[in-house]
C-alpha cells in the first residue's frame, strides 16, 4: 500500500528566509507525486506535481520540489518565504492509472514578519 | 466559472440523523471525489466516481453512500450519522494528476 510521511507537523520561519518541507513516500513502482497547499478555511490547491522526467519540478508561487528516488523523497522548497505562504502543506502520492491520491498528514507553516 | 461548489458550508446533526452533502463542478471533469479531513490525519478518500454512472470505494467508505447524479453532481449521504463522522468534508473533481477542491463542509455530529 502506498503511504506518505511528512515528518514535520509545524514549522516556523522568518519572512525572507528559505524553506524546505520534507516528504517521504512509500510506493512499489514509480509514483506520481504532488504538493498541495491549504489556506485557513479553504480547500486545497495544487502547487506542483511530478510524473516523470526532470526530477526538479517548478510550481506556482515560486515553489519547487525535487524527486529523489534513492531517498524516496519529494521535498518542497522556496528560496524566500512571504507572509502569505503561511498555510498547511500536504504531500500526496498516486500510482499510474490510479484514481486514488494518498495524502500525508500535513505540515503547518507559520511565517514570522 | 465557479469551479467546485459544496452545500451546505456548515451542518450540525444529532446522532442517528441523516443528511446529504451536495457537490457540483462546472469544469466538465469526468472524475469526482469525496474526502474527509480530520485534525492530524490529512485527507482520506471516502468514495470516488471515475466517470458518470460509476462509483468506487476509497480508503474510508464505511457509513457513507454516494450518488453520481450526472456529470456535474456528486453527492455524499450519511444514512445514520455518528460522532466519528464529525469532520470537514471536501469534494474534488479532475484527474488524479490535478484535482480541484471545493471549499468544504464542516459537519459536527453530537
Amino acid at each position: 500500500a502506498q503511504s506518505v510521511t511528512q515528518p514535520d507537523i509545524h514549522i516556523t520561519v522568518s519572512e525572507g528566509a528559505s524553506l524546505e518541507l520534507r516528504c517521504n513516500y512509500s510506493y512499489g513502482a514509480t509514483p506520481y507525486l504532488f504538493w498541495y497547499v491549504q489556506s485557513p478555511g479553504q480547500g486545497l490547491q495544487l502547487l506542483l506535481k511530478y510524473f516523470s522526467g526532470d526530477t526538479l519540478v517548478q510550481g506556482i508561487k515560486g515553489f519547487e520540489a525535487e524527486f529523489k528516488r534513492s531517498q524516496s523523497s519529494f521535498n518542497l522548497r522556496k528560496p524566500s518565504v512571504h507572509w502569505s505562504d503561511a498555510a498547511e502543506y500536504f504531500c500526496a502520492v498516486a500510482g499510474a492509472g490510479s484514481y486514488q491520491l494518498t495524502f500525508g498528514k500535513g505540515t503547518k507553516l507559520s511565517v514570522i514578519p | 466559472n465557479a469551479g467546485v461548489t459544496q452545500t451546505p458550508k456548515f451542518q450540525v446533526l444529532k446522532t442517528g440523523q441523516s443528511m446529504t452533502l451536495q457537490c457540483a463542478q462546472d469544469m466538465n471533469h469526468n472524475s469526482m471525489y469525496w474526502y474527509r479531513q480530520d485534525p492530524g490525519m490529512g485527507l482520506r478518500l471516502i468514495y470516488y466516481s471515475a466517470s458518470e454512472g460509476t462509483t468506487d470505494k476509497g480508503e474510508v467508505p464505511n457509513g457513507y453512500n454516494v450518488s453520481r447524479l450526472n456529470k456535474r453532481e456528486f453527492s455524499l449521504r450519511l444514512e445514520s450519522a455518528a460522532p466519528s463522522q464529525t469532520s470537514v468534508y471536501f469534494c474534488a473533481s479532475g484527474t488524479v494528476g490535478e484535482q480541484y477542491f471545493g471549499p468544504g463542509t464542516r459537519l459536527t455530529v453530537t
